[in-house]
């Protein structure tokens, strides 16, 4: 049974800082990773989607890396703003053909002014 | 403009009650999801429906029955409301056709079952 943890669960940096959010899968045979924000009371936003064959995706100042094998992904997120104040969470689908997204709990970012 | 949309956003009511969310997509995806999001805010799928077809049925009770007119809807109904249903409901869709991985989530219907 696939489970997915992200670590911390919640996490508050000052603005500019730059910070890695973790997420790691218990089984390795996934056919994708996708990142999501989740802002209170609204629903979730993709972010970055990693197919299983690729190391990593880039969207402006976030980057997402998957390293299957170990099962673990992170999102590094630089120069952090006050807009990214949200809930970050990592998902995996199982297999090609599966449309299954296990999710994480999430990471709770706080980014101060 | 809005991709995904879910009516209502907020939904308090008692137990015992049947209530309806819905969910429209115009998107043009042919898959569309429910998930339930808990207190713990685990996120889990509920159902999917590609092209008005069931594909998935999580071992949700049966007092859940989605129902899907057309490719662009896909309403939830809930009967005998519990306490345990209390929850934010999401609702996603896919273009499996287009090849597409991302799904692409609506606001969310915040039940709460008094």
């Amino acid at each position: 049974k696939q489970e997915v943890t992200q670590i911390p669960a919640a996490l508050s940096v000052p603005e500019g800082e730059n910070l890695v959010l973790n997420c790691s899968f218990t089984d390795s045979a996934i056919y994708n990773l996708q990142w999501f924000r989740q802002d209170p009371g609204k629903g979730l936003t993709s972010l970055l989607l990693i197919q299983s064959s690729q190391r990593e995706q880039t969207s402006g100042r976030l980057n997402a890396s998957l390293d299957k094998s170990s099962g673990r992904s992170t999102l590094y997120i630089a120069a952090s703003q006050p807009g990214d104040s949200a809930t970050y969470l990592c998902a995996v689908r199982l297999w090609y053909g599966s449309e299954k997204l296990v999710f994480g709990k999430g990471t709770k970012l706080t980014v101060n002014p | 403009d809005t991709a995904v949309s879910q009516t209502p956003k907020y939904l308090v009511t008692q137990m015992g009650n049947d209530k309806s969310i819905k969910c429209e997509q115009n998107l043009g995806h042919d898959t569309m999801y429910w998930y339930k999001q808990d207190s713990k805010k685990f996120l889990k799928i509920m159902f999917s429906y590609n092209n008005k077809e069931l594909i998935i049925n999580e071992t949700v009770p049966n007092r859940f029955s989605p129902k899907s007119p057309d490719k662009a809807h896909l309403n939830l109904h809930i009967n005998s409301l519990e306490l345990g249903d209390s929850a934010v409901y999401f609702c996603a869709s896919r273009d499996i056709a287009g090849g597409y991985n991302e799904q692409f989530f609506g606001p969310g219907t915040r039940l709460t079952v008094l």
